[in-house]
């Protein structure tokens, strides 16, 4: 069975201090992974996905297989950064998408 | 475009009833998924349907059904609610069913089950 474990319930960081949300998988397959974002009053929508390789509003994930890991690392953080941050995983050929159980960023001004 | 649309808002139901949400997809989408998500918790995977068929499925019992349409509008029917059943309900929609496609999600169907 395939898992998404984000240990981070709440993650405060100061202005301008960098970033990581941590998440780890397992999953016997090779997975595609994603990290989406709900901002306050707004709806779920992707942040970025590790097949694109792109940066997203200064945010980047890699995936680590040998860790089976893909945290997301932002090097200054920024006020409008606070939201709520789900890691996901989709197996299998069809969009089968576990996510994480979230984990809440709050930027201190 | 107003992308993904669910119907009702918020829905009250008791245990036992039968509840039927909708979701309309963003426009060119042809794929539909639902999420059960709790309080406090993240989405889970409901299932997925393509082309008017169930592609994929998580670990809910049959009382959860679905049916996507022509239009490819989907529905989502829970028959002998439970109180567990009680979540917010997201719709997600995409274009093409491969897994790294990119989900667009709705605002979600808060039911209430007393």
């Amino acid at each position: 069975a395939q898992r998404v474990t984000q240990p981070e319930k709440l993650l405060s960081v100061f202005k301008g201090a960098p970033v990581e949300l941590k998440c780890n998988y397992s999953y016997s397959g090779s997975p595609e992974l994603f990290w989406y974002v709900q901002y306050s009053r707004q709806r779920l929508q992707l942040l970025l996905r590790h097949i694109s390789r792109e940066s997203i509003k200064g945010f980047t994930a890699d995936l680590n297989k040998g860790e089976t890991s893909f945290h997301l690392k932002k090097p200054f953080a920024q006020e409008e950064d606070s939201a709520m941050y789900y890691c996901a995983l989709a197996s299998g050929g069809y969009q089968k998408v576990t996510f994480g159980t979230g984990t809440k960023l709050q930027v201190i001004p | 475009d107003a992308g993904v649309t669910q119907s009702p808002t918020h829905l009250i139901k008791t245990r036992g009833q039968q509840v039927t949400l909708r979701c309309s997809p963003k426009s060119g989408h042809d794929t539909v998924s639902w999420y059960q998500q709790a309080l406090g918790q993240g989405p889970q995977f409901i299932f997925q349907y393509y082309e008017e068929e169930e592609r994929q499925r998580g670990n809910f019992p049959d009382r959860f059904s679905g049916h996507q349409f022509p239009n490819y509008s989907s529905e989502l029917n829970v028959n002998a609610l439970l109180l567990g059943d009680s979540a917010l309900y997201l719709c997600a929609s995409s274009l093409g069913w491969e897994r790294s496609n990119e989900q667009f999600f709705g605002p979600g169907t808060r039911l209430t089950v007393l």
